[in-house]
C-alpha cells in the first residue's frame, strides 16, 4: 500500500521564481496537512484542508505562499517568488478523517533557494 | 497557546542503556498525546499516543504514560538499540486536528 507520496525530493532554485510542491495523500484519507521544518522553527502547520476544502491556513506565512487541493488525490504548495528563508523541509500529511486520527507524513521535499 | 516541551539534545546512549525522553505540554482543553519519530531522511512516523489521563501507549518496546497531574507524556525504553538513533517529536491535539510538535530530541545510540 503506497504511503503518502512527494514530489520532487529536492528542489534547488533561485531566489524569486516559484516553486510548486506536490502530494498525493494516502487512499481513502480525507485530510490533507502540509508542514515546514527548519532548524529554527521546529515543525509548523502551514495549512490543512478536509474533504479537499482548506479549513485552517493561519500557518501560511505570507501572501507568497498559496495552497490548492483540486481533488482528493492532489494537492499542490506554490511559493511565488521565493526567498532564500523558505529554504526548508516540507512535508505533506494525510489522515483519514477528523478528530485525532493518525497523520501520516510523506518522506519531504527539501527546498534550497539561493 | 497549546504547546509542547521536549527535553534538549542530542541524548548520547550505549546500546542496552535505558532511555528516558521528558515531554511536558500546556493546553487549554483535555489533548491526545503523541510520539513521533523521524529516521534520517525519512518523514515522521507515530510511535505511539495515548487519548485520556493514565492511558499508556506502547509500541516496539516504546512506552509513555500520559500523567494529567504532571501534564507529562515521557517516553521511555527499557534497551535501545543503535536502529534507534532517530529524532523524537512529542506533540498534542486537541481534537481539531493540528498537531502541535516540541522542538525534537535527537537521539544517539552506540554500540
Amino acid at each position: 500500500d503506497a504511503g503518502v507520496i512527494q514530489s520532487p525530493r529536492h528542489e534547488v532554485t533561485e531566489m524569486g521564481q516559484e516553486v510548486t510542491l506536490r502530494c498525493k495523500p494516502i487512499s481513502g484519507h480525507n485530510s490533507l496537512f502540509w508542514y515546514r521544518q527548519t532548524m529554527m522553527r521546529g515543525l509548523e502547520l502551514l495549512i490543512y484542508f478536509n474533504n479537499n476544502v482548506p479549513i485552517d491556513d493561519s500557518g501560511m506565512p505570507e501572501d507568497r505562499f498559496s495552497a490548492k487541493m483540486p481533488n482528493a488525490s492532489f494537492s499542490t504548495l506554490k511559493i511565488q517568488p521565493s526567498e532564500p528563508r523558505d529554504s526548508a523541509v516540507y512535508f505533506c500529511a494525510s489522515s483519514v478523517g477528523t478528530g485525532i486520527d493518525t497523520q501520516y507524513f510523506g518522506p519531504g521535499t527539501r527546498l534550497t533557494v539561493l | 497557546g497549546d504547546s509542547v516541551t521536549q527535553m534538549e539534545g542530542p541524548v548520547t546512549l550505549s546500546e542496552e542503556a535505558f532511555l528516558t525522553i521528558n515531554c511536558t505540554y500546556t493546553a487549554t482543553g483535555y489533548p491526545s498525546l503523541f510520539w513521533y519519530v523521524q529516521y534520517p531522511g525519512e518523514g515522521l512516523q507515530l510511535l505511539l499516543k495515548a487519548t485520556k489521563a493514565d492511558d499508556k501507549g506502547s509500541n516496539k518496546g516504546f512506552e509513555a504514560t500520559y500523567r494529567k497531574e504532571t501534564t507529562s507524556f515521557h517516553l521511555e525504553k527499557g534497551s535501545v538499540q543503535v536502529s534507534d538513533s532517530a529524532v523524537y517529536f512529542c506533540a498534542l491535539t486537541t481534537g481539531f486536528q493540528k498537531l502541535v510538535f516540541g522542538t525534537g530530541t535527537r537521539l544517539l545510540v552506540s554500540p
